[in-house]
């Protein structure tokens, strides 16, 4: 099946730091990526949507400022969280879509990335 | 709003038993609807899904769920299970229009005991 790689699996950074995570589609196509964020016993919750070479749409609540997506190829989005606080701690993981046929229906999900910000 | 309703943390089932990992759902029309397992220290993997057809879908692993309209449930069914089925299930659904992303249930942790 098709394979979404994402990195790094788990990051600890200091507060007031930047942490880039990368997520990649390795055998497809991406129009679409997604981001989401899972605080410990919740479940996955939406950040933002990217499509590839246009601006992401973030969800409610979401600082599009502190969270950056760049998704400027159909292989490859990134977040950076920048100047991450404890807060900001959590598991976030990437999903993506070749964006044929049925919507969505085809979703590929990266392993996740543990962060840490002491 | 669409939402996923997992209304059970943890499931224990002993090996060789049937099981079953309930979900519940909201969503404005038809819906489209998911599980995924998630093993330890690896990503989330697909099982099975809900489009249209047979109320029954058959997925990876042996595992089945049955879509029940006047319920709104999509119920996670295995006949026998085994210990290397322990793992994290998560079920999602969408609604049909456009390119909407997944609404995810918090997960049920399944345990098979030996």
């Amino acid at each position: 099946g098709a394979v979404v790689s994402q990195h790094p699996s788990r990051v600890i950074c200091k507060s007031g730091t930047s942490v880039k995570i990368e997520c990649r589609s390795l055998d497809f196509q991406a129009t679409t990526m997604f981001w989401y964020r899972q605080f410990p016993k919740q479940s996955l919750m939406l950040m933002a949507t990217s499509n590839e070479g246009s601006k992401a749409t973030y969800e409610q609540g979401v600082e599009k400022d502190k969270f950056l997506i760049n998704h400027a190829s159909l292989t490859l989005s990134t977040l950076t969280v920048t100047s991450a606080h404890p807060e900001d701690s959590s598991f976030y993981i990437c999903s993506a879509t070749p964006g044929t046929g049925v919507p969505n229906e085809k979703l590929f999900f990266g392993s996740g990335t543990q962060l840490s910000v002491l | 709003a669409q939402s996923v309703a997992q209304p059970e943390d943890q499931v224990n089932v002993a090996e060789g038993n049937p099981l079953t990992v309930k979900c519940t759902y909201s969503v404005s029309g038809n819906p489209y609807l998911f599980w995924y397992v998630q093993y330890p220290n690896r990503g989330l993997q697909f099982l099975l899904k809900y489009i249209t057809g047979d109320n029954l879908v058959k997925g990876s692993y042996g595992f089945e769920a049955e879509f029940n309209k006047s319920q709104t449930s999509f119920h996670l069914k295995k006949p026998s299970a085994l210990v290397s089925d322990s793992a994290l299930y998560i079920c999602a659904v969408r609604g049909w229009s456009g390119n909407t992303p997944l609404v995810f249930g918090k997960g049920t942790r399944l345990s098979v005991i030996a």
